[in-house]
């Protein structure tokens, strides 16, 4: 079965802090996807990054850095100097022979 | 380039009655995916489409049901509605598999009365 836990349900930062969101995966595919995406209060979701099973490598985009730790299962997400207009819900999810999602983290980032 | 499309925005209807909900993909994506999301079971995938064939599956009673037309446009269909079923309906188009990049519409608000 696969599974992905967001243990952080919400997180309060004040402006031009750091924020890492957390996200634990369990899957018995060798070969899977890991994904994160932002749903603003529009609605719709936004892609943000993808990355396969075979590519433990870091990522960094502006702000955004990815943390991928198989040996952890785990597929962390931070937001460097955050901005009012990252507050989101954040999504991490996992594909493999299913798709499946994480509960989301609310991020609220104040003035 | 014009985005993911859904329509409508927002549905009521009442309980037993049947629905469709209708995506139109980015120009020249062929893959399409449809997600419900609710407060409680949160994101949830339903279904996808690729060149017209489904190709996977969630775990959602027969009830649900879909499909893609030759131009990538799909559709969704639920019949016998519950209340149960109220939610935001999402679609997302992808170039090929879902496995790529995918972009979501602003979804469907369903409200089952």
């Amino acid at each position: 079965a696969q599974k992905v836990t967001q243990a952080q349900t919400e997180i309060s930062v004040v402006e031009k802090e750091d924020v890492t969101l957390d996200c634990v995966y369990e899957t018995r595919d060798t070969t899977y996807y890991l994904f994160w995406y932002k749903q603003p209060p529009s609605g719709e979701l936004v892609f943000l990054i993808r990355r396969n099973s075979f590519d433990e490598q870091n990522e960094i985009s502006g702000r955004y850095s990815w943390n991928f730790q198989k040996s952890t299962s785990s597929f962390n997400f931070t937001i460097t100097a955050s901005q009012v207009v990252d507050s989101a819900v954040y999504f991490c999810a996992l594909r493999g022979q299913n798709f499946v999602f994480g509960p989301g983290t609310r991020l609220s980032v104040l003035p | 380039k014009a985005g993911v499309t859904q329509t409508p925005r927002y549905l009521i209807k009442t309980r037993g009655q049947q629905v469709t909900l209708s995506c139109s993909p980015i120009s020249g994506h062929r893959s399409v995916s449809w997600y419900q999301q609710t407060p409680g079971q949160g994101l949830q995938f339903l279904f996808e489409y690729f060149s017209e064939t489904q190709r996977n599956k969630g775990n959602f009673p027969g009830r649900f049901s879909g499909r893609q037309f030759s131009n990538s446009r799909s559709e969704m269909n639920v019949s016998t509605l519950e209340l149960g079923d109220s939610a935001l309906y999402l679609c997302a188009s992808s170039l090929f598999q879902p496995n790529t990049e995918a972009f979501f519409g602003q979804g469907t608000r369903l409200t089952v009365v």
